[in-house]
């Protein structure tokens, strides 16, 4: 069964730094990867999707990330952070042939925290 | 559209006692699930639907009981709560011939005591 993990329990980073966060998957073949970001006291919302193609993928509130299958990675990152970034964030990996109408599998997340 | 919706957003509940909880959505979709979120353990999967009459269960189904007669509800059944389904429940939805994308209602927070 695939697995993912996000290695990072808690960041904390400076208002105006960049960030990464970490998102590795356990599978055989390429799954489809997702980020959800989920501020306090909210749902998840999505800030991105893989699914082929270009493995520089770009989101909304200016995050990006980028698949490498050669380390089953799908980082998420940011060039500057700004005070309301500061939430849960979630990666999420559908088993190919993902139709939308299948499980997604997510890790156990990561909270950013964001100091000034 | 109002997408997902969830209700109640918060109850209390003494041990044994049963309840349902509520999700509806408006897009037509297909695929509906339910998760639950405890700290540290991320997003579990409770159950899910494939489309009206067809329910399957995920990694955490004990205790919780789903059935889909109508594409827009899917509701989650405790039929006798126990203090360890105390946790943040989200429902979701997704298209599967469209964005793929999952959509997450604003969850309910349940406590059993």
């Amino acid at each position: 069964a695939q697995s993912v993990t996000q290695p990072d329990i808690h960041i904390t980073v400076s208002e105006g730094a960049s960030l990464e966060l970490r998102c590795n998957y356990s599978y055989g073949a390429t799954p489809y990867l997702f980020w959800y970001v989920q501020s306090p006291g909210q749902g998840l919302q999505l800030l991105l999707k893989y699914f082929s193609g270009d493995t520089l993928v770009q989101g909304i509130k200016g995050f990006e990330a980028e698949f490498k299958r050669s380390q089953s990675s799908f980082n998420l990152r940011k060039p500057s952070v700004h005070w309301s970034d500061a939430a849960e964030y979630f990666c999420a990996v559908g088993t190919p042939p993902y139709s939308g109408n299948t499980p997604l599998v997510f890790g156990k997340g990561t909270r950013l925290s964001v100091i000034a | 559209n109002a997408g997902v919706t969830q209700t109640p957003k918060f109850q209390v509940l003494k041990t044994g006692q049963s309840m349902t909880l509520q999700c509806a959505q408006d897009m037509n979709h297909e695929y509906m699930s339910w998760y639950r979120q405890d700290p540290g353990m991320g997003l579990r999967l409770i159950h899910y639907s494939v489309g009206a009459g067809i329910t399957d269960q995920g990694e955490v189904p004990n205790g919780y009981n789903v059935s889909r007669s109508t594409t827009e509800d899917f509701p989650l059944r405790l039929l006798s709560a126990a203090p360890s389904q105390t946790s943040v429940y989200f429902c979701a939805s997704s298209d599967g011939q469209g964005s793929r994308e999952q959509y997450f209602g604003p969850g309910t927070r349940l406590t059993v005591t």
